[in-house]
């Protein structure tokens, strides 16, 4: 089936410093990938879907300059957290778009942002 | 308006018995997509099982099958056969819009399902 890596798993880095995430997928192209946040026991909230070749589209209430998203080929996707914070200490997934039957959705699993 | 809702913020099932995790959503569309997604501890969200809006009969993956009342909006997952590794959160999500064209998914707030030995 198809499988989507997500580096690093967990990341621990001091208050200030940036932060990026790779979402590639393995075995299939993915002209759409999205990036969600997960607080401890709570739903995923979409931060933003990245589309290969062009800007993001971020969800309302999200900083674009702070949550820098590059989906530079069709199987690679980043997420950079400039200037973390404490409050951006989080739980990061990504998932992409199988543009086949269905249109499933396949995700990472995950990064585990502490921010100290 | 929340567009998915599951009612079961918890859910306790003894092993080998059968569990239904209630969904229900909220869509004008005709054309959209229903799924399941189990996320275990380790954080990963694994595909359980899709319904569409135009499929007559309900979905089967293995031991898992989706019980779609489409004039009362709801897409119930049944487990049977609950296994001690069937404990995780459990999100429902649907996707609005025609296949390959829609790429609104909207996320359930989870029940998290504890499966008892």
């Amino acid at each position: 089936g198809a499988v989507v890596s997500q580096h690093p798993s967990r990341v621990i880095c001091k208050s200030g410093t940036s932060v990026k995430i790779e979402c590639r997928s393995l075995d299939f192209q993915a002209t759409t990938m999205f990036w969600y946040r997960q607080f401890p026991k709570q739903s995923l909230m979409l931060m933003a879907t990245s589309n290969e070749g062009s800007k993001a589209t971020y969800e309302q209430g999200v900083e674009k300059d702070k949550f820098l998203i590059n989906h530079a080929s069709l199987t690679l996707s980043t997420l950079t957290v400039t200037s973390a914070h404490p409050e951006d200490s989080s739980f990061y997934i990504c998932s992409a778009k199988w543009d086949g039957l269905n249109e499933k959705l396949f995700f990472g699993s995950g990064t585990q942002l502490s921010v100290l | 308006a929340q567009k998915i809702t599951q009612t079961q913020p918890g859910m306790f099932v003894q092993e080998k018995e059968a569990v239904t995790l209630d969904c229900t959503y909220d869509t004008s569309d005709q054309s959209y997509g229903l799924f399941w997604y189990k996320q275990p501890s380790s954080g990963e969200m694994i595909f359980l099982i899709y319904q569409g809006s135009y499929d007559e009969q309900n979905a089967t993956e293995g031991r898992y099958s989706l019980n779609f009342q489409k004039a009362r909006k709801s897409a119930n997952l049944v487990i049977s056969a609950s296994q001690l590794g069937d404990s995780a959160m459990y999100f429902c999500a649907m996707r609005e819009g025609l296949e390959n064209y829609g790429q609104n998914f909207v996320f359930g707030p989870g029940t998290r399902l504890s499966v008892l030995p």
